[in-house]
């Protein structure tokens, strides 16, 4: 079965960068793209970028561009996303979703990470 | 970027209750509108996407309707497992945009 599971929680100081890790199990990891969604404490989803798990190719929001780097590494079938020059109001649940069709840059997320929850504080 | 606004913000309902919910995109979205239900400390679960296609496994009581910028998520009757907060999303163009989200309590 299809299984994506994200790296434990954080806490990082104002300032800081967070790495966090998204494994899948279960699909061939290159013929899916992933996304990452993040959730501000009680808000609604937010959209932060995807990329490819076939060659890496990223596609980030426009407000994320300059502090985000999504990565993939195929041979442990495994999704990145880190997050530099973190501020408070970067606290956070961060979720890596899959493309619900393979081969295409289709936009609905049919599987989930469990969620990583980042706390940025001083 | 599209604006995707969903009404109402939240709402009471009983069991048994038929409850629609609607999202309306700031332009046309040719139908790239998927919902997704997301219950406390979860994450969301896709129910419908392209508009109206079921995903395998979710209850037919969830049903989706719309086109052009207007959209519509009815669950025909409101079970105990249903109350959560659920979103429209639009996979037209990039950025991806999510509604802000409609919360289903009980009455």
């Amino acid at each position: 079965q299809v299984q994506l599971v994200q790296s434990g929680a954080e806490v990082k100081k104002p300032g800081a960068s967070v790495k966090v890790s998204c494994k899948t199990s279960g699909y061939t990891f290159t013929r899916y793209g992933i996304t990452w969604v993040r959730q501000v404490p009680g808000q609604g989803l937010e959209w932060m970028g995807w990329i490819s798990g076939h060659n890496g190719i990223t596609n980030i929001a426009q407000k994320f561009q300059g502090r985000v780097t999504m990565t993939t590494d195929t041979s442990t079938s495994t999704a990145y996303m880190e997050l530099r020059s973190l501020r408070s109001d970067n606290t956070a649940v961060y979720y890596c979703a899959r493309d619900s069709r393979s081969g295409t840059y289709y936009g609905v997320f049919d599987y989930w990470g469990q969620g990583t929850l980042v706390t940025v504080s001083s | 970027d599209i604006q995707m606004t969903q009404s109402p913000s939240s709402l009471s309902a009983s069991v048994g209750d038929r409850v629609t919910i609607t999202c309306r995109a700031s332009q046309g979205i040719s139908n790239s509108l998927a919902w997704y239900q997301q219950k406390p400390g979860k994450a969301p679960k896709l129910l419908l996407s392209a508009a109206s296609r079921l995903e395998t496994g979710v209850p037919s009581r969830f049903s989706g309707s719309g086109s052009g910028t207007d959209y519509t998520l009815t669950i025909s009757s409101l079970q105990p497992e249903d109350f959560a907060t659920y979103y429209c999303q639009q996979s037209y163009s990039t950025p991806r945009t999510f509604g802000q989200g409609t919360k289903v309590e009980i009455k």
